[in-house]
């Protein structure tokens, strides 16, 4: 069955920097793309994120760009999210998931059980 | 990008059925048949009830249903159950530098 596990998250100081890993199994991960959503404590759910299967295209939410960025280790079967320059809106439970589709982006089908990160001083 | 359109909540008793509206734009929702629906329990990671606006993945009841309308996709719930209380989320693609747009949730409660 198709599991997604995140990891890496935890509390740090507005300005500091975090890195997420998203560990997948259950499905052929090479030929699938990733997406990174986040949901602040009370909130909606907030699109960040996405990843090609093959690493070859990323695409940012308009709030994460030039701070946060997206990778793969497909021969891990893991995706990363290297996030820079915190701020304390960026605190919020992080999910990865899978895209359902290989040629197009479509909104996820799993989610993983989500990693919490806390931005405060 | 802008979040597409929910109501915030809605109520029914147990056995009713009820409609959840998300509004989008000729960009998301209106063009492409690449809308889902997603319930959350909370504490729980979202877990996705209908894709592609009508399809439904194995596993989940037949009480689930979608549907779209020019640039509002709509989801039915039937014959309502107690744990069907949760809160649920609509997604779209979008042909943007963003794909990929949720909207701001609706908060069903079975009275």
């Amino acid at each position: 069955q198709v599991q997604l596990v995140e990891s890496g998250g935890g509390v740090v100081q507005p300005g500091g920097s975090l890195r997420l890993s998203c560990a997948a199994s259950g499905f052929t991960f090479s030929s699938y793309g990733i997406h990174w959503v986040r949901q602040a404590p009370g909130k909606g759910l907030e699109w960040v994120a996405f990843i090609r299967y093959d690493g070859g295209n990323k695409y940012y939410a308009d709030s994460v760009k030039g701070r946060f960025t997206i990778s793969r280790d497909n021969s891990k079967n893991t995706v990363f999210l290297q996030m820079n320059s915190l701020r304390t809106d960026d605190s919020a439970v992080y999910y990865c998931a899978k895209d359902p589709a290989v040629v197009v982006i479509t909104p996820p089908d799993y989610w993983g059980q989500g990693t919490l990160v806390t931005v405060s001083s | 990008q802008s979040a597409l359109t929910q109501p915030a909540s809605v109520s029914a008793s147990p056995g009713q059925s009820i409609t959840i509206s998300c509004t989008g734009t000729s960009s998301d929702v209106g063009a492409y048949n690449y809308v889902s629906w997603y319930q959350q329990h909370p504490g729980k990671a979202p877990k996705l009830m209908i894709y592609d606006v009508t399809n439904r993945p194995s596993g989940v009841s037949n009480r689930f249903s979608g549907s779209k309308s020019g640039n509002t996709a709509s989801l039915t719930i039937s014959g309502l159950q107690a744990d069907d209380e949760a809160d649920y989320y609509c997604s779209s693609y979008i042909r943007s530098s963003t794909p990929v747009v949720f909207g701001g949730g609706t908060k069903l409660t079975v009275l």
